[in-house]
């Protein structure tokens, strides 16, 4: 167990749609980062956040959102859905910044299924 | 783009063979990092070789890095069946953002 709770696991939605992807990263890690996997590929970085700011964007649409709140948990906000979205969408945790903001810890991922 | 590329994609291997794969990245890096898969699941972190390191161990895997050619190798000995997933190479940039690989899905045959 990483430590890093993700829901939901599974999510079934239509084109259009909008959805929320939570996620409570590791006790104590103030970094949170959001991937995408499609299916056979790597990891595409979206977005990082640190103490509550975001730090950096990478492949993010502009249809989709992400925010960390106060208490560390962060939120990832996908909407008008198109079936290119579908894909495994991952979040990760590491202690912080600097020089070396250390490991990754990851969640499970939630699997969005868009039909 | 930033991502890296893993070498071979797949690699199919017997048991107590060695599985050696690459990765190539274009930036700057604070350190390199390697990550297991398993089908559907969430990475695991494996190994940290920092910029200023050129080999590091940890049991059966050895890491190298090779900052002038923005290579790592990664070398799993004596490998067994539960050694089968997708391995990952990151990389951690000035900017603590990381960059991950396109995998090689390792196959161990028991």
């Amino acid at each position: 167990d990483s430590g890093v709770t993700q829901t939901p696991k599974h999510l079934i939605t239509a084109t259009g749609q909008r959805v929320t992807l939570r996620c409570s990263p590791r006790s104590g890690d103030l970094s949170v980062y959001w991937y995408q996997q499609s299916l056979d590929q790597g990891l595409q970085f979206l977005i990082q956040y640190y103490n509550g700011e975001e730090r950096a964007k990478g492949n993010i649409l502009e249809r989709f959102s992400a925010q960390q709140f106060p208490d560390l948990h962060s939120e990832l906000n996908l909407s008008s859905l198109e079936l290119g979205d579908s894909a495994l969408y991952f979040c990760a945790s590491s202690v912080g910044q600097g020089l070396e903001a250390g490991e990754l810890f990851f969640g499970e991922g939630s699997r969005l299924t868009v039909l | 783009s930033q991502q890296g590329e893993e070498d071979p994609q797949a690699l199919s291997i017997q048991e107590g063979e060695n599985a050696t794969m690459n990765c190539s990245y274009k930036t700057s890096i604070n350190n390199l990092q390697w990550y297991r898969q398993n089908s559907g699941r969430g990475l695991v972190h494996l190994i940290l070789i920092r910029s200023n390191e050129r080999e590091k161990h940890s049991g059966r895997l050895r890491v190298t890095l090779d900052t002038s050619k923005k290579s790592s190798s990664l070398l799993i000995t004596a490998s067994r069946a539960a050694d089968t997933a997708s391995y990952f190479c990151a990389t951690e940039n000035t900017g603590n953002q990381f960059y991950f690989g396109t995998g090689t899905s390792l196959t161990v045959i028991p």
